[in-house]
This record gives C-alpha cells, structure tokens and sequence, in this order.
C-alpha cells in the first residue's frame, strides 16, 4: 500500500539535544511538507519542498531544518534552537504543490516531548 | 490573528442525526476550501472540498455549503455514525496556489453517540 511513514511514533529527547524525525513516502509524490499541531489551534507549516534538493520555509520555520536529497524522503531535524519543540508534528505530501488539484496525504505523526 | 475559525471545539450528536461543523473565515481572497478528518493517533486523511464556484458540492453523507458572503462554510453529515467521531479540519486557500499558502482551522472534535 502506498503511504507515507513517520517514524518513531514518540520521541523523547533533553532539552539542548537536536532531533531528527524521519518521513518517507513511497505514493511518488513531488511535494512534501512538515505540519506542527499544538493544541487548540490548526496546523502550522514549517517547511515545503516542491522537488528534490529544493524546500522553502514555511510560516513557523525557526529552529528547524529540512532536506530532500531523494523524492521520497524529506527528513525534519528540531534543533536546540527551537524554543518550544514539544509538539506533533505532521509529515504531509501531495502530487504537486497546488492545493486544487492535489489533496494533502498526512503520515500518522510523531509526538515529541522535550524535557 | 487566526484567518480560518472553527469556534467550536467540541461537538456531540447522536448517532443517526445530522452533524453540522462550522468554519468562518476571514480572508476575502479565500476560494478554495477543503475538510480533513483526524483520528486519534493517526494523521489526517481529506474528506472534501469546495471551490467557490459552487456553493455546495456532497458525496456520500457528506455536503459542504458554502457561503461567500458570509465567509461562512459548513460540513454537514447525515446520517451520524460512531465512526464520523473524529476532529475535523477545515483549511482555506486561494485557488491554484500552492500549499504553503493553506491556512487551516483550529479543528473541531466531533462525538457520535450511538
């Protein structure tokens, strides 16, 4: 089945420590996406990547850092500087960028507690 | 300052009825609307979507209405089943543009009570 895998499920990490979380999609999709939830409020993007070895920021990108060295892959790293890291994050990715033709795919998350 | 509101985070319907979920939003440039659907533990999945063109689009038990004028759209389910209990997710753009630009709502947490 085709879909997109987040990996781990929990993370558990002390405050200072950077943090990489994986996300793989095996749907041959072009653009990719990491989403952060916080409670009582919608989903915030972090970073896009429209096609290999390309990604922009998105609105709440500080403390954070991406890559896309293959299609299928597109890795989030929480730094030390991200002031308030706990929270679930969300990797999403679509056929192309454009959101009228193209439904977001979300992988089922990864909920990370910094202590 | 939130552009897209769910102003309710809870609701609960008995199994059978109809559910309505709302959604305001504030940018008049907003033409393109979708709704997610997220269950616990899970990512969301989508359900839905209108463009404003239309000003209701349905499939299966599921309608968005939406109203322009009012920057006002709404998911109606009907019949409720257990199974519709999730949190949903309305989302906003400008049609065509690429989603860095989709805003999405605060969600709202719907119970289907059999």
């Amino acid at each position: 089945d085709g879909g997109i895998t987040q990996s781990p499920k929990y993370l558990f990490r002390k405050e200072g420590q950077n943090v990489t979380l994986s996300c793989e999609q095996n749907l041959n999709h072009d653009a990719m996406y990491w989403y952060r939830q916080d409670p009582g409020q919608g989903l915030r993007l972090i970073y896009y990547s429209q096609i290999v070895n390309d990604f922009q920021k998105g609105d709440i990108a500080e403390g954070y850092s991406v890559s896309r060295e293959k299609k299928e892959s597109f890795p989030l790293t929480v730094t030390s500087a991200q002031k308030n890291p706990t929270a679930f994050y969300l990797c999403a990715s679509s056929m192309t960028a454009e959101s009228y033709n193209s439904p977001l795919h979300f992988g089922n998350g990864t909920r990370l507690t910094v202590t | 300052d939130q552009q897209v509101k769910q102003n309710s985070p809870s609701l609960s319907v008995q199994e059978g009825r109809i559910s309505i979920l709302n959604c305001d939003y504030t940018n008049s440039m907003f033409d393109y609307f979708l709704w997610y659907k997220k269950y616990p533990a899970e990512g969301p999945t989508f359900l839905i979507s209108i463009s404003s063109i239309k000003d209701k689009n349905e499939d299966g038990r599921f309608t968005v209405f939406l109203n322009k004028s009012a920057k006002h759209l709404s998911l109606h389910i009907v019949p409720s089943q257990p199974g519709d209990s999730a949190v949903y997710f309305c989302a906003a753009s400008a049609s065509e543009t690429s989603y860095d630009k989709v805003i999405f709502g605060p969600g709202t947490s719907l119970s289907v009570i059999p």
